[in-house]
């Protein structure tokens, strides 16, 4: 199993409301990261989980807050968002920089596109 | 702090030519990836490559390594038009960032 799932697939939200969107991997992979991209840009990472305690905040409004509830899940909560917040928002999962095994790839998850309105 | 260049940031290639993507990068890494996008697709990992030295080929696709230049490239070889897509690299070291990617764009 390679896949890293996220929902949901499609997102419109209103800038009053409050909304969540989850990532679930099942690799065993000790690092979680949220991405946001903007349509013709590269993904620009958010945040980074590893071991389920958040060890990278790129300056993110607090409007965006992850949460990693356990070592499969990392949920991304939204709230009082602007419409320049839509984007394509990427979960990605690794084994940790430090970390030895077989699997050495980062896995990517096929994104929410959120609309915000 | 990580920078990774990348370049060229357009690539029109006719079928059946070779071409190079350059990726270079500011600090040491562990490990360095590239992706290809599809339009309003996400990231589909192509190679991964953690030693010097490094090189992996999956089809027209070559990637290699060389961490004292701080320097992976993409080759392609007879370019097909199936290949048109964003090819990004990314660097890991205790975050994972990307390269403003490649939109490679193969002509009949």
């Amino acid at each position: 199993d390679t896949e890293v799932t996220q929902t949901p697939k499609h997102l419109v939200m209103g800038m009053t409301n409050k909304k969540s969107l989850k990532c679930e991997q099942h690799m065993g992979h000790r690092a979680m990261y949220w991405y946001k991209q903007k349509a013709k840009k590269p993904p620009e990472l958010m945040f980074v989980y590893s071991y389920e305690k958040l060890s990278i905040n790129e300056s993110v409004p607090s409007r965006f807050s992850p949460e990693c509830p356990n070592s499969s899940l990392l949920n991304l909560h939204l709230h009082a968002l602007q419409p320049e917040d839509s984007a394509l928002y990427l979960c990605a999962s690794s084994p940790p920089p430090a970390g030895q095994g077989i699997r050495t790839e980062a896995f990517f998850g096929q994104g929410t596109r959120l609309t915000v309105v | 702090e990580l920078k990774v260049e990348q370049n060229p940031l357009f690539l029109s290639m006719q079928e059946g030519k070779n071409y190079t993507i350059y990726c270079n990068y500011s600090t040491t890494s562990d490990r360095l990836y590239w992706y290809r996008q599809d339009p309003g697709k996400s990231l589909e990992s192509l190679f991964v490559l953690l030693s010097n030295g490094a090189v992996k080929q999956e089809g027209r696709l070559m990637a290699s390594l060389d961490t004292k230049a701080r320097l992976s490239t993409l080759h392609i070889t007879a370019a097909v038009h199936d290949l048109s897509a964003t090819y990004f690299c990314a660097v890991q070291r205790n975050d994972m960032r990307f390269g403003a990617g490649t939109r490679l764009t193969v002509k009949p």
